[in-house]
């Protein structure tokens, strides 16, 4: 079955620093997988996704993330965090039995706190 | 703005009672999913419809049933409602026709139920 592990529940980062946000895979079949963030509050904003190609895949607000096949992993990152990045940030990966159509399946989720 | 409409917003009921959610998907998106997120079990797939058909199902409960309509808007009727059921509801919407799977999702406000 697909999964997606986030093994952070929150991340500390100073304005202005770098910014990771930790997330692995295990998937059956090609990897689609995906960042979300949400707000206080508010539904789930897609930030960016992996199909194929590039390994660096460049998303909405300044984030990008890593597609890593060999450690399984897809981690976000921003060069440089504001305190506006503040939020909930979910990795998530598509399930293949659900064919082309399949549903999304969610990490639980990493809490982001910038401070400035 | 996603383009998934949900309503209602806020709804108070209490143990025992049955309600209803509506989700509007974004125009020309053929699938809906709903999602339950609690702080105890973050994001939980509920079940999926594509085009009217029921397309997966992932940890819903028997009391919890949920139908798309002909006009592809989607209800999730939740009955015998216990104080365990009070979460986040959002429902979420991709696939328009000729979509692939690198389709992402959008994702409704969320209707915040808590039962009383």
């Amino acid at each position: 079955a697909q999964s997606v592990a986030q093994p952070e529940d929150q991340v500390n980062v100073a304005e202005g620093n770098p910014l990771t946000v930790k997330c692995t895979y295990s998937v059956s079949g090609n990897p689609y997988l995906f960042w979300y963030v949400q707000y206080p509050n508010r539904g789930l904003q897609f930030l960016l996704k992996y199909i194929t190609g590039d390994n660096l895949v460049k998303g909405s607000y300044g984030f990008e993330a890593e597609f890593n096949k060999s450690q399984t992993s897809f981690h976000l990152k921003k060069p440089s965090a504001l305190v506006s990045d503040s939020a909930l940030y979910f990795c998530a990966v598509r399930d293949g039995a659900g064919g082309s159509q399949g549903n999304l399946i969610f990490g639980k989720g990493t809490k982001l706190s910038v401070k400035p | 703005d996603s383009g998934v409409t949900q309503t209602p917003k806020h709804l108070i009921t209490a143990t025992g009672q049955r309600v209803t959610l509506r989700c509007s998907p974004r125009s020309g998106d053929l699938s809906v999913y709903w999602y339950q997120q609690s702080l105890d079990q973050g994001l939980q797939f509920l079940i999926q419809y594509y085009n009217g058909e029921e397309r997966a199902k992932g940890n819903i409960l028997e009391r919890f049933s949920a139908q798309q309509f002909p006009d592809l808007h989607s209800e999730l009727n939740l009955s015998s409602l216990e104080l365990g059921d009070s979460a986040l509801y959002f429902c979420a919407s991709s696939f328009g026709q000729g979509a692939g799977v690198d389709t992402e999702a959008f994702f409704g406000q969320g209707t915040r139920l808590t039962v009383v």
